[in-house]
């Protein structure tokens, strides 16, 4: 298993700002995956980010956007950049300690943009 | 490309009633499928995966690649199942490695 903590739980961000969400987990883990849940919507992958390369994006999603870090096996942040009201949303990142058994989520950030 | 489809965004049933929540997908390729469940102001967690075939607080799922479903079925439904249930796809190949790729979910709500 994995234990994820994600920091802020919840944001209330003004237009035009940045919020950088981290990620921890306690176990090294090669692929961490970031989504966003819209409300009343279902999980959307933003991008995958993996250790020593740069992020991949899905289709959508933009680097300039959502500037991934991911300095080692434990740790990455995601920033949602110039935020504007469409960007509340509920982020999470997601790990698979071993392949096959499932991903383990963190709690999430509730992001509102105002 | 690869789709998950839940068709029932809410499902109610009676608490001792047979409950079947639905998923079909579409994938060229062999899927790894998953239920995925989210308890009220708690974290997503797993629930089932298709490769264990196991049963989870009396849910099961079997993959049906005939009919490209994965749905979910417990023959007696308790109160404490009232949760949002996402069926979920991960990609075994090529650039989407790893990825998972979810339905848009289904509130079951149990009715005492």
């Amino acid at each position: 298993s994995a234990v994820i903590s994600q920091k802020p739980s919840r944001d209330i961000c003004q237009r035009g700002t940045s919020l950088t969400i981290q990620c921890q987990v306690d176990s090294q883990v090669t692929m961490m995956f970031w989504y966003r849940q819209q409300p009343g919507q279902s999980l959307t992958l933003i991008a995958t980010a993996n250790q020593g390369s740069e992020a991949t994006y899905e289709s959508g999603f933009v680097i300039d956007k959502f500037p991934i870090s991911r300095p080692n096996l434990t740790f990455s942040t995601l920033t949602v950049s110039n935020m504007s009201p469409e960007d509340s949303s509920i982020y999470l990142c997601s790990v698979e300690v071993v392949v096959g058994q499932g991903s383990f989520f963190g709690q999430g950030t509730r992001l509102t943009v105002v | 490309a690869q789709r998950v489809t839940q068709p029932e965004k809410l499902l109610s049933v009676f608490k001792g009633a047979p409950v079947e929540l639905k998923c079909n997908y579409s994938y060229s390729g062999s899927p790894e499928l998953f239920w995925y469940v989210q308890y009220s102001r708690q974290r997503l967690q797993l629930l089932l995966r298709h490769i264990s075939r196991e049963s989870i607080k009396g849910f099961t799922a079997d993959l049906n690649k005939g009919e490209t479903s994965f749905h979910l079925k417990k023959p007696f439904a308790q109160e404490e199942d009232s949760a949002m249930y996402y069926c979920a796809l991960k990609s075994s190949r090529g650039s989407t490695l790893g990825r998972l790729y979810f339905g848009r979910g289904t509130q079951l709500t149990v009715w005492p």
